[in-house]
């Protein structure tokens, strides 16, 4: 365990169905972030959370719909995905947002989704 | 455009060899660089740390350096062993005026140390 969980590890789903994905750290880590990682693509960053407020979303589509509801958890909720959104998606926490004093980054397992 | 770069994109080595992995990355602007592994279809581990003012990192058998002037660090393995098999990734944290810092991730070497 490195202290970031995610919840479901393997996922697969329709194209018209609504799932979640969970994050959650117990670090006392004040920021958290999503990352996608695709075949032979480098991981991109998808959203960023710090102390539970949205800071930062990389043109990630409408589908895709994050929640902070506390400092510890991290939901990604998907609806009507398409099946290259099909990917390794990973969680990740780091105390701060400004990383100039920091331990850098934790990530959890991530959860493989399948979209069929 | 702040983009990390690593070479080479896949490495095959005799169990025992020490080798070295390359990252370069475009912007000097950075607070850390970050080395990781990961194992097939899982998470990431996080091996090694180096901040912006430093040269270098060990950790066992690994050692980290950072030239950050030249937009360079190496990954540096001793006595490989077939556990070492995986891909490793280097990560550039940047200075982002907007956010404040963006973990950028280079395309990963994977690496495969045969017995």
């Amino acid at each position: 365990e490195t202290g970031v969980t995610q919840t479901p590890r393997h996922l697969v789903m329709g194209m018209t169905n609504k799932k979640s994905l969970k994050c959650e750290q117990h670090l006392g880590h004040n920021a958290m972030y999503w990352y996608k990682q695709s075949a032979k693509k480098p991981l991109e960053l998808m959203f960023v959370y710090s102390l539970e407020e949205r800071v930062e979303n990389n043109s990630v589509p409408s589908r895709f719909s994050p929640e902070c509801p506390n400092s510890s958890h991290l939901f990604l909720h998907l609806h009507t995905l398409q099946p290259e959104d099909s990917a390794l998606y990973l969680c990740a926490s780091s105390q701060e947002l400004t990383q100039v004093f920091d331990y850098g980054y934790t990530f959890g397992s991530g959860t493989r989704l399948t979209v069929v | 455009k702040q983009e990390v770069t690593q070479i080479p994109a896949a490495l095959s080595v005799p169990e025992g060899e020490n080798l070295v992995l390359n990252c370069s990355f475009t912007d000097s602007a950075i607070y850390n660089l970050q080395w990781f592994r990961q194992d097939p279809g899982k998470g990431l581990t996080s091996l090694l740390l180096i901040q912006s003012s430093q040269r270098e990192q060990t950790s066992g058998r690994l050692n980290a350096s950072l030239d950050k002037s030249s937009g360079r660090s190496t990954l540096y393995i001793a006595a490989s062993q077939p556990g070492d098999s995986a891909t490793y990734l280097c990560a550039v944290n940047f200075v982002v005026e907007t956010s404040g810092s963006r973990l950028t991730f280079g395309e990963g070497t994977q690496l495969t140390v045969n017995p």
